[in-house]
């Protein structure tokens, strides 16, 4: 059974912060999607890292795809209120149509 | 364009009341999966249809659970003799793709209450 082990699954720090989520597996993944969803919404769609060892941007967020496919990581640079969220992560078999989901980081940014 | 609708928004039911949950997929989607999704956690696979192959329902928990998806497009989500355990967020998702990225376009959620 696949498993993807997410932390930490609640952070609250201060505006202006970094942080990293982590997402970690013993298995390999041919892709790795980051989403985030807001209260009373449904997840939206971040980034896909296809490539082992692949860094992804997306202004003020870092995304990285460990060399082996197993795990990734997601950085936020001065965090800032707007980036609350619950952040997921999912990762996609090779051959299967589901996903793989991680439990989630429920992140609060305080002004 | 449109993106994944739901329907209705908020549902509260007694329990032992059968309920009906609706997506409606983005246009051209063949992929459409239903999630459960708990206050603040994570998302379980409830069932996967694609295109008009037959769906994989090995996420629905129990035979109260179950669902059709019409013409390639709509699903409904039913549960039947709901239990006090089904409170929670069912989330759609539809995909373009049959296999590769498989990235999943959601729509806003049903928040079901059953009392």
């Amino acid at each position: 059974t696949q498993l993807l082990e997410q932390s930490p699954q609640f952070l609250s720090i201060q505006e202006g912060e970094n942080l990293t989520v982590y997402c970690n597996s013993s298995s390999v993944f041919s892709s790795l999607q980051w989403y985030r969803q807001e209260p009373g919404e449904g997840p939206v769609l971040l980034v896909t890292v296809v490539t082992g060892g692949e860094v992804k941007k997306l202004k003020r967020l870092t995304f990285q795809f460990g060399d082996a496919r197993k795990d990734s990581s997601l950085h936020i640079t001065a965090a800032q209120p707007g980036d609350t969220g619950l952040y997921l992560c999912a990762g996609a078999g090779y051959s299967n149509y589901q996903l793989i989901w991680g439990a989630g980081t429920k992140l609060i940014i305080k002004p | 364009g449109a993106g994944v609708s739901q329907s209705p928004s908020n549902k509260v039911t007694e329990k032992g009341k059968d309920v009906e949950l609706r997506c409606d997929p983005i246009s051209g989607h063949t992929a459409l999966y239903w999630y459960r999704q708990s206050l603040g956690q994570g998302l379980e696979f409830l069932i996967y249809f694609q295109g008009n192959s037959a769906p994989d329902k090995s996420g629905l928990p129990s035979d109260r659970f179950s669902a059709e998806r019409t013409g390639g497009s709509v699903s409904t989500l039913t549960i039947q003799r709901t239990q006090q355990e089904d409170s929670a967020v069912y989330l759609c998702a539809s995909s373009p793709s049959r296999q590769g990225l498989g990235e999943q376009y959601f729509g806003p959620g049903t928040r079901l209450t059953v009392t």
